[in-house]
């Protein structure tokens, strides 16, 4: 079946600096995707979703963009913090998924340095 | 105002036992998913459950996996006579009602098959 995917499995920033995590997805007709962030040893946390609809959200710190054409999402965060260290995974509702449930990518690692 | 509550956190088992993790969703969500998490991977889609309905379980092994979501109390995720390729991080997330909202997940059960 088709699944998202990511570009890079590891991503190292300088604390302060901006951080751009990227996600290829395959199905075209998806309409809801998620941005999560998951620490060690904790469950998955929402960080900001968008809809097929925008181009664009925002939230604190985060953007999300949405690239129709080309299948691609990403994740922008700005002024990258020691606390943002984690893994981040994009997931997205695929047309025929039931209810809420989500497809995964594998996610991809931010290290910032200090 | 707590959120999805997941118990154990982490739960041994010798090989041929049984292993029985439990989900309290969000209050006022009344779906609930399991996915499971290999190390360094993503998570993977296992059932979705609505109160007394297995509504998808297209991710559940067909063997000796089980799952209930029944109309008093947590949903159960149930491996029978589990073997170290069980061994994994089990994450439970809930939903309200509405299409097209995040799910919210748990900090996960983390099964260790010996």
């Amino acid at each position: 079946g088709e699944s998202v995917g990511l570009h890079l499995p590891t991503l190292s920033v300088q604390e302060g600096d901006n951080s751009i995590i990227n996600c290829a997805y395959s199905n075209s007709a998806s309409d809801y995707f998620i941005w999560y962030k998951q620490e060690s040893g904790k469950g998955p946390q929402f960080i900001i979703d968008i809809r097929s609809n925008m181009d664009k959200r925002q939230g604190q710190r985060v953007t999300v963009l949405l690239n129709k054409t080309v299948k691609h999402l990403s994740l922008q965060i700005a002024a990258t913090q020691p606390g943002d260290s984690a893994v981040y995974f994009c997931a997205e509702n695929l047309p025929n998924n039931a209810g809420n449930m989500l497809t995964f990518g594998g996610g991809t690692r931010l290290m910032v340095k200090p | 105002n707590a959120g999805v509550m997941q118990n154990p956190r982490h739960l041994v088992r010798r090989r041929g036992q049984e292993a029985r993790l439990r989900c309290s969703p969000m209050k006022g969500h009344s779906h609930v998913y399991w996915y499971r998490q290999l190390p360094e991977e993503g998570l993977k889609f296992m059932v979705y459950l609505q109160k007394e309905n297995i509504i998808d379980e297209s991710g559940m092994p067909k063997e000796r996996f089980s799952a209930e979501f029944p109309k008093e109390g947590p949903s159960i995720l149930r491996i029978q006579q589990v073997v170290r390729g069980d061994s994994a991080a089990y994450f439970c997330a809930s939903s309200p009602l509405e299409t097209g909202s995040p799910l919210h997940f748990g900090n996960g059960t983390r099964l260790t098959v010996t």
